[in-house]
């Protein structure tokens, strides 16, 4: 069964770079047709779609965030990555991991997020 | 951008009672691309619905989604203690992907 797990710092400096790390276990993301993306959560308000990677490296971001998101992955490790700089209080949330699609037979589809990872609160403060 | 309205904000309803929870997007969501999560306090969303009808592995029957174009439904028929939670309904047509703002379901 396919499970996603967040790591990285829980706090983070104003100006700073956010730096988070998915690790997924159950399958290979090298070896799976599938898109990873990266969620977030403020407190007490809704979700916000970051941004998405193929195992092969291609991405997509959400335009709002482009400027600041950079999404990697690392096949031999089973992990991806975000990195988004200039951090501010307003970046202030829980992240998460997901799947979010797959391609099969020539044809790909950006489509739900699921499964889930259990997320990480990243606090941005002095 | 597609926008996703979800209403009413909050519902309180008592267990047993049928909760009819509304997506409305501002622009048609092709091939009904629309999924629906359940999302309980300090867990990670869960996925109830996609492709606007059909149940994710393992969802009860009780969750049913419904609906095409700009407003979609979900229905959960009969409320179990277990269900109360925030909804979140989230298209899939094109980037960037967005969420609703949630309906909130609270015991009445």
């Amino acid at each position: 069964q396919l499970q996603l797990q967040e790591s990285g710092p829980g706090l983070v400096k104003p100006s700073e770079t956010l730096s988070l790390t998915c690790t997924v276990s159950g399958g290979s993301i090298s070896r799976t047709s599938y898109y990873w993306g990266w969620i977030r959560q403020p407190p007490g308000k809704g979700l916000e779609w970051i941004g998405t990677i193929y195992y092969s490296g291609s991405t997509y971001y959400n335009p709002s965030l482009k400027s600041r998101v950079t999404i990697s992955v690392d096949t031999s490790k089973n992990k991806f990555s975000l990195k988004m700089s200039s951090v501010t209080a307003a970046d202030t949330a829980v992240y998460y991991c997901a799947r979010h699609g797959y391609c099969s037979h020539g044809s790909c589809l950006l489509n739900w997020f699921d499964p889930w990872g259990q997320g990480t609160l990243v606090t941005v403060s002095s | 951008e597609i926008v996703l309205t979800q209403s009413p904000g909050t519902l309180s309803l008592s267990p047993g009672e049928r909760a009819t929870l509304s997506c409305r997007a501002s622009q048609s969501v092709s091939s009904n691309y629309l999924a629906w999560y359940q999302q309980k306090p300090g867990q990670a969303p869960r996925l109830l619905i996609y492709g606007a009808s059909s149940r994710a592995t393992g969802i009860p029957d009780r969750f049913s989604g419904s609906g095409s174009g700009t407003d979609f439904t979900l229905t959960i028929s009969r409320l179990e203690p277990e269900d109360f939670a925030v909804f979140y309904c989230q298209h899939y047509d094109r980037s960037p992907w967005t969420f609703g703002q949630g309906t909130k379901v609270e015991i009445k």
